[in-house]
């Protein structure tokens, strides 16, 4: 089976700019959640979705959004980027298993903001 | 609100030695999941091990294995006859059990362990 998959892997971007992150869950998987990865803040949740729906949100302010796709496809967005913006975004899709989710990280997205 | 803390920055060990990692953390919740993940220099994430918070018995996979405090909230890894491939970040984590579902992980900042040949 294909792991978490995460589109770009790389991204540099512009203060001001918006971005668009890709996330592809492993085939079967309805839950998506995203993280945000620096070296000050180490990780943090952004927000979870299972069957199109947010489910679950972190504290993060309103330029951060999110949405996922009939396919269990997700997306995240960051509109008015900031420095601070720059950071590794985890993606993790997840399986309940016996009572237990399941969860697999992706390789991540890299965004430098200049 | 729950917190992980893991007080050891950086930590180095010597090929086929053990070395333990610290882990504390703090929640009012009674049922949760703790885990162990290791983040390579290629940064994907891996979970090393996870303990029910239900369960006595401390967890073990391969040459990874636990010391679970639940008084002490406290949740250490043990890394035996380490190998050059241990080498990583490895970060402890939380994560609520609502019985129906389960919350989102909360890290710590993360111990960087170094295996020295």
């Amino acid at each position: 089976k294909a792991g978490v998959t995460q589109t770009p892997r790389y991204l540099i971007k512009t203060r001001g700019q918006q971005v668009t992150l890709s996330c592809s869950p492993i085939s079967g998987h309805r839950s998506v959640s995203w993280y945000q990865q620096t070296p000050g803040q180490g990780l943090q949740f952004l927000f979870e979705y299972f069957s199109e729906t947010q489910r679950n949100k972190g504290n993060f302010p309103g330029r951060f959004s999110g949405r996922q796709f009939s396919n269990s496809r997700s997306e995240m967005n960051v509109s008015t980027l900031e420095l601070g913006d720059s950071a590794l975004y985890l993606c993790a899709s997840s399986f309940r298993l016996a009572g237990f989710d399941e969860q697999y990280f992706g390789p991540g997205t890299r965004l430098t903001v200049t | 609100a729950q917190t992980v803390t893991q007080s050891q920055p950086e930590m180095s060990v010597q090929e086929a030695e053990t070395v333990t990692l610290s882990c504390t953390y703090d929640t009012s919740e009674n049922n949760y999941y703790l885990f162990w993940y290791k983040q390579p220099p290629s940064r994907q994430m891996i979970l090393v091990i996870r303990q029910e918070a239900y369960k006595q018995q401390n967890a073990t996979e391969n040459r990874f294995s636990v010391n679970f405090q639940k008084a002490a909230k406290s949740f250490s890894l043990k890394i035996s006859d380490s190998q050059l491939g241990d080498t990583a970040m490895y970060f402890c984590a939380f994560r609520r059990d609502y019985g129906g579902s389960q919350g989102n992980l909360i890290f710590g900042k993360g111990t960087k362990l170094s295996v020295k040949p």
